[in-house]
């Protein structure tokens, strides 16, 4: 089955330290994002990536950092700089953006992963 | 930039009631407009979604929404609800170049 696969779907890390977030797609879909999801504030975008060795930051960037070195792989690194890491983050993905084409919009999400800072 | 607003953050139903979320969003030009749901302890999914044509979409499970230009609105409606659609449920608008924005979400509770 196609889908989007996160890894850990739970975390505890401490104070200080960095933690990757793992994000496989085997849709071969060209774009992929991080979502932060707190309660009360949807959802909102970290980064994304319209192409391999190609990502832009999203709305709340600041403390993360990505990859995208694999059509199928977009990591996530949460920083000791992220002042409020404690979350639920979701990874996506969708078609298009190959050749400067534009998608719809429409996401495929994973199941997320749930960060808790200790 | 461009914005979504849900109206509701928390609505309360007995099952057979009638649901109506809303839904406005800030851009003068053309949109593309999605409802996804989070069921508990499941993934983000599609509800239903509209780019262009008849401005009232169908989604699974019965759900409609309808999309008015002239009000920036894409409400969701479903004329009966039932336990199992208790779940959070987002409003997204992707309008041309930007990312998709997403609103704050409604909370669903339905009410044996």
């Amino acid at each position: 089955d196609g889908g989007i696969t996160q890894s850990p779907k739970y975390l505890f890390r401490k104070e200080g330290q960095n933690v990757t977030l793992s994000c496989e797609q085997n849709l071969n879909h060209d774009a992929m994002y991080w979502y932060r999801q707190d309660p009360g504030q949807g959802l909102r975008l970290i980064y994304y990536s319209q192409i391999v060795n190609d990502f832009q930051k999203g709305d709340i960037a600041e403390g993360y950092s990505v990859s995208r070195e694999k059509k199928e792989s977009f990591p996530l690194t949460v920083t000791s700089a992220q002042k409020n890491p404690t979350a639920f983050y979701l990874c996506a993905s969708s078609r298009g953006f190959a050749s400067g084409r534009s998608t719809t919009g429409e996401l495929f999400f994973g199941e997320g992963s749930r960060l808790t800072v200790l | 930039a461009q914005s979504v607003s849900q109206h509701n953050h928390h609505v309360i139903l007995s099952e057979a009631a009638s649901l109506e979320l809303g839904c406005n969003y800030s851009y003068g030009g053309t949109v593309n407009l999605f409802w996804y749901v989070q069921y508990p302890g499941q993934h983000l999914q599609l509800l239903l979604k509209y780019f262009s044509g008849d401005p009232l979409v169908k989604g699974i499970k019965g759900f409609e929404a309808e999309f008015i230009k002239s009000k920036f609105s894409f409400n969701l409606r479903k004329p009966s609800v039932q336990w199992s659609d208790t779940a959070e449920y987002f409003c997204a608008v992707k309008a041309g170049s930007y990312q998709l924005t997403f609103g704050k979400g409604t909370k669903l509770s339905v009410i044996p």
